[in-house]
């Protein structure tokens, strides 16, 4: 079993906030994939990363694969309540069908 | 990005009924679907890995009878909850993936077993 170590599980901020998120393996991954869920909704994909040492920029999210493309970052400048949600990250291993989830972090940003 | 729908959004049945959940791909075929299962606050759980025309190969502890998945084209698959109880009451997704690895993901499915 492929294990995909996610942290913090739950992280209650206020508005202006950073935060970082981690996802850390034993395992190499091919592409790692971070996913924002809503209540009721499915996980919608933000970024994939593929090559080690790659930092995607989404806006406000700043997103960071490792250069043993074991771990991955995401980082949040000046959280809004809008980012609230369940940030899923999601391995891809070279010759499985199946991606391996992290068991996500829960987000909550107050105003 | 692709886009995966899933019908019905929402259902509720009673115990002992069989309840079939729907997952298509609109604008891409999907060579592989997968079925998830996700309690509240809670990760993915991947139920079983579906390839178009070919059985489902079911995760550690899903039951195949109980949870029955067809793939019948590139742009569909179901699954089938059968003889449904309380406790299979969950919010269900489906992702798709085509050529490329990217999984997208259906809106889910909320299942209430009374």
């Amino acid at each position: 079993t492929q294990l995909l170590e996610q942290s913090p599980q739950f992280l209650s901020i206020q508005e202006g906030e950073n935060l970082t998120v981690y996802c850390n393996s034993s395992s190499v991954f091919s592409s790692l994939q971070w996913y924002r869920q809503e209540p009721g909704e499915g996980p919608v994909l933000l970024v994939t990363v593929v090559t080690g040492g790659e930092v995607k920029k989404l806006k406000r999210l700043t997103f960071q694969f490792g250069d043993a493309r074991k771990d991955s970052s995401l980082h949040i400048t000046a959280a809004q309540p809008g980012d609230t949600g369940l940030y899923l990250c999601a391995g891809d291993h070279s010759g499985y069908s199946t991606l391996t989830f992290g068991k996500g972090t829960m987000l909550l940003v107050s105003p | 990005g692709a886009v995966v729908s899933q019908h019905p959004s929402r259902v509720i049945c009673k115990s002992g009924t069989s309840v079939k959940i729907e997952c298509r791909s609109l604008d891409f075929q999907a060579t592989t679907m997968f079925w998830y299962r996700q309690f509240p606050k809670k990760s993915l759980m991947l139920m079983a890995t579906s390839n178009e025309g070919s059985k489902a190969t079911y995760e550690q502890g899903v039951e195949k009878d109980k949870f029955l998945i067809n793939h019948a084209s590139l742009t569909l698959s179901t699954l089938t909850v059968t003889s449904a109880h309380p406790e299979d009451s969950s919010f269900y997704i489906c992702s798709a993936r085509g050529e490329i690895e990217t999984q997208y993901f259906g809106p889910g499915t909320r299942l209430l077993v009374l």
